[in-house]
């Protein structure tokens, strides 16, 4: 499975101010997806993160308040604007890497952002 | 929406004992389902993947899968106090974005 790291690994943030969390891969991948885990619930998909297309956002999560980029097929950010307390969570890249029988998604360690 | 709805936990076994974490779906067009162990403070790990009806075998875990009943479970054979964490089940949409299940924690006592 390929080598996935992210940046920063945790932050203390003020409310009002934005955070850029970087998600680097050690293979070229097409699919890239950030997820969201709240304290002590299970993960939620916040976009999928394509290169050279627009970042498809699901329900509820808006490009203003959760810009992506994805300029390469090893690189994407994810960023969290206008932070506020609600935005403390874990944030979470990852990758899908195609087997012979499916498609299997492999995550980095995480980013810890905690909103004061 | 896929709705992916796991056994409410939180799951004790004994060292030894077989844990079973169980998860339903409601999309019948699923094809494949995954399995994730969380330790604590650490990302989702793959454990476990299944996309043909009945069981899958890897070392001490089996995954079970039933379409008829949209039910696949997890069932740890041995269970070992190394292997408690929690548990989530996934299921992939049509872009292939996963929706997971609310977890289960599983102890494993010694």
């Amino acid at each position: 499975s390929a080598v996935i790291s992210q940046k920063p690994s945790r932050d203390i943030c003020q409310r009002g101010t934005s955070l850029t969390i970087q998600c680097q891969v050690d293979s070229q991948v097409t699919m890239m997806f950030w997820y969201r885990q709240q304290p002590g619930q299970s993960l939620t998909l916040i976009a999928t993160a394509n290169q050279g297309s627009e970042a498809t956002y699901e329900s509820g999560f808006v490009i203003d308040k959760f810009p992506i980029s994805r300029p390469n097929l090893t690189f994407s950010t994810l960023t969290v604007s206008n932070m506020s307390p609600e935005d403390s969570s874990i944030y979470l890249c990852s990758v899908e890497a195609a087997s012979r029988a499916t498609y299997e998604q492999y995550f980095g360690p995480g980013t810890r952002l905690t909103v004061t | 929406q896929k709705e992916v709805e796991q056994n409410s936990g939180p799951l004790s076994v004994p060292e030894g004992a077989i844990a079973s974490l169980n998860c339903t779906y409601s999309d019948r067009g699923s094809q494949s389902f995954f399995w994730y162990r969380q330790y604590s403070g650490k990302s989702p790990e793959l454990i476990m993947f299944i996309y043909s009806n009945g069981d899958k075998e890897d070392g001490r875990f089996t995954a079970q899968l039933n379409k008829a009943s949209q039910y696949v479970s997890l069932l740890i054979r041995d269970s070992q106090p190394s292997d408690s964490a929690t548990y989530l089940c996934a299921v992939p949409g049509s872009a292939r974005q996963l929706t997971f299940g609310s977890g289960t924690q599983l102890t494993v006592l010694p």
